[in-house]
């Protein structure tokens, strides 16, 4: 079946530094994949999505490359603020499967001054 | 264009009851899905509707039923509630064009408590 795995948080960063959350994923065929954010009480934002193998997404200073070969999406930005705290979701979505999202457990981030 | 929004954000039943939660979808689209996220975890699909039917369904037992009605809105029906049901219930809508899926954006959720 169609699965995702996140790096288990929390992470807990100092303000400027850089940042990766680890995503991998198993699917059959061939997937969307999506990062999104939520913040505290709030509901799902979508961050970025790359659609096909060596798409990059990116969005607010986030990024994230989909590769087919090791079969990741990791999350990355060069410099992290206190306000990016919040949790993130690794998703995939399939064409033709009703395009429901297969989230990951997520990765509460914790960014201090 | 107005995003999606739920109702209630936060509701307490108690064990064995019914409850009904709803979902105005964004405009311009026509699939509305909906998810449960148990705390500490990541959301899991319960179903999707488009044009007024269940268009797929995750792991959940017939208890979760739902409706789409014209206007593209929904409701998520749980009935004979467990404690286990506790979770916040989060409504997307989409515009689905053949066999791809468009704009899918979240609402801010219901946080249902069961006691």
């Amino acid at each position: 079946g169609n699965s995702v795995t996140q790096m288990e948080g929390p992470v807990t960063l100092s303000e400027e530094a850089f940042l990766t959350i680890n995503c991998t994923y198993t699917a059959t065929g061939y997937p969307s994949l999506f990062w999104y954010v939520q913040y505290p009480g709030e509901g799902l934002q979508l961050l970025l999505k790359a659609t096909k193998a060596d798409d990059k997404g990116s969005n607010k200073g986030f990024e994230a490359t989909y590769r087919k070969e090791t079969t990741s999406f990791h999350l990355e930005k060069g410099s992290v603020q206190v306000s990016d705290s919040a949790v993130y979701f690794c998703a995939l979505g399939l064409t033709g499967g009703g395009n429901k999202l297969t989230f990951g457990t997520g990765t509460q981030l914790k960014v201090e001054l | 264009e107005t995003g999606v929004t739920q109702s209630p954000t936060h509701l307490i039943k108690t064990r064995g009851q019914q409850v009904t939660l709803r979902c105005s979808s964004q405009s311009g689209h026509n699939t509305v899905s909906w998810y449960q996220q148990a705390l500490g975890q990541g959301p899991q699909f319960i179903f999707q509707y488009y044009r007024e039917e269940e268009n797929g369904r995750g792991n959940f037992p017939p208890r979760f039923s739902g409706l789409q009605f014209p206007n593209y809105s929904s409701e998520l029906n749980v009935n004979a509630l467990e404690l286990d049901d506790s979770a916040l219930y989060l409504c997307a809508s989409s515009l689905k064009e053949g066999n791809y899926n468009y704009g899918y954006t979240f609402g801010s959720g219901t946080r249902l408590t069961v006691v």
